[in-house]
Parts: structure tokens; C-alpha cells; sequence
């Protein structure tokens, strides 16, 4: 049973250009998350998938930032025309969700590092 | 939306000392409060968590209490060792909608000298 796999593992890119981030939750979990993590930062949330509900958003924190889940699994991360403050650990999380809140299950992240 | 603030945002402590950290949060519709910890250069994983519906659970030298009045709970780690070294983070979640999107502290970096 392998863990949620992300890809890739270190991103090093310019300012300006596009970046796609990957996820591959644990399989059969429904809810799958992405969160942020800059230095010495706490965990910030970016957007969440459910089933086949459409995804929360909210956390998104402009419109450069996109993702996608096909078929209820793998997830990708799309940041366009990235800038400085982009650099961060992006970290996606799966849960099980059996009816009620219970336990991420994380990745090891993708570093993310803009120059 | 959910507020959560952690105190201390970093914790130094001598190897057998307790450790406490402590959460608030501003929505009352909370009711699941779980524990990670992130060693360095590592994943966050759970080490505890907690529902609205009891006020302290204990798994070993771990312990959580929850104050669902005053909006706070708190992480204790009794005869700390070495190895707990690390990032602690706490979270607040409801089922706003049918979603649980937990809301994550600042994280306390917790530092056990030998």
C-alpha cells in the first residue's frame, strides 16, 4: 500500500514560467487536498476535492493558481507565470472521509523554487 | 471562516520536561481537532486527534484536552525525549457543507535538549 506520491519532488524554474505539480493520492480515498508551505509557515490551504462535488476553491490565492482531479484520482497543480513568492512546499494531503473528518494522510511535497 | 492561532511558535525544553501547547479557534461549529507532527524535512503525519464530544484523550506520553466553551485545546507531552524534536501543528475542522477542510496553526517548533 504506497502513501500519497507527489512529483516532482524539487522544482527550480524562472520567474514568468509554468509550473504543473502532481499528485497521486492513496487509492479509494475520496477527499483529496493541497495546501501550502512557506518558511516557517503554518499549513495554508489551497483547494479541495471530494468525490465528484465540484472542487472548494476558496483557498486559491489568485487566479494564476489552478488544479485539476481526473477521475476522482491523480491531481495536478498548475501555477501560471510564476513569481517570487510562489516559492513554497506544496503539499497534498488524501482522507478517507468514511461520513465524517478524520485523518490527511500526506505527501512528501514538491519544493517549489522561483527565481 | 475558521481562525486558528498556536502558542508558542517555538518551545525549548530539557529531556523529561513536559511539553504544552495550546490552540484556539474562532468557530464554533468546529468538531474535530487533530495533532500533526512534522519532523524536519518530512511529511506532516497525525499523532492525535480529537472529537467535540469528549474533553481529553491520552495515547501514551500524548495527551489532548479540549475546552469546546472557551474555544481552546491543548497538546501535553509528558518526560519528553529527544526524538520529539520537532514541527507540531494543530487544526480545526467542521462539515461545512458536507466538507472537511481542517484549518491549520502557525505550527510550534518544539526543541527537547539532551
Amino acid at each position: 500500500g504506497a502513501g500519497v506520491s507527489q512529483s516532482p519532488s524539487n522544482k527550480v524554474t524562472e520567474k514568468g514560467k509554468d509550473v504543473e505539480l502532481r499528485c497521486d493520492p492513496i487509492s479509494g480515498h475520496t477527499a483529496l487536498y493541497w495546501y501550502r508551505q512557506s518558511l516557517g509557515q503554518g499549513l495554508e490551504f489551497l483547494i479541495y476535492f471530494q468525490g465528484n462535488s465540484a472542487p472548494d476553491k476558496s483557498g486559491l490565492p489568485s487566479d494564476r493558481f489552478s488544479a485539476e482531479r481526473t477521475g476522482g484520482s491523480v491531481s495536478t497543480l498548475t501555477i501560471q507565470r510564476t513569481q517570487q513568492e510562489d516559492s513554497a512546499v506544496y503539499l497534498c494531503a488524501s482522507s478517507l472521509l468514511p461520513g465524517g473528518p478524520g485523518e490527511l494522510f500526506f505527501g512528501e511535497g514538491s519544493r517549489l523554487t522561483v527565481l | 471562516g475558521e481562525n486558528v492561532e498556536q502558542h508558542p511558535s517555538t518551545l525549548s525544553v530539557q529531556e523529561g520536561d513536559s511539553a504544552v501547547i495550546k490552540c484556539t479557534y474562532s468557530d464554533s461549529a468546529s468538531n474535530y481537532f487533530p495533532w500533526y507532527k512534522q519532523e524536519l524535512g518530512k511529511r506532516p503525519q497525525l499523532i492525535i486527534d480529537i472529537r467535540s464530544n469528549v474533553g481529553e484523550k491520552k495515547d501514551q506520553r500524548i495527551a489532548v484536552t479540549l475546552n469546546k466553551t472557551a474555544k481552546h485545546f491543548s497538546l501535553h507531552i509528558t518526560e519528553t525525549q529527544p526524538e520529539d524534536s520537532a514541527v507540531y501543528f494543530c487544526a480545526a475542522s467542521s462539515a461545512s457543507g458536507g466538507s472537511y477542510i481542517p484549518t491549520f496553526g502557525r505550527g510550534t517548533s518544539l526543541i527537547v535538549h539532551p
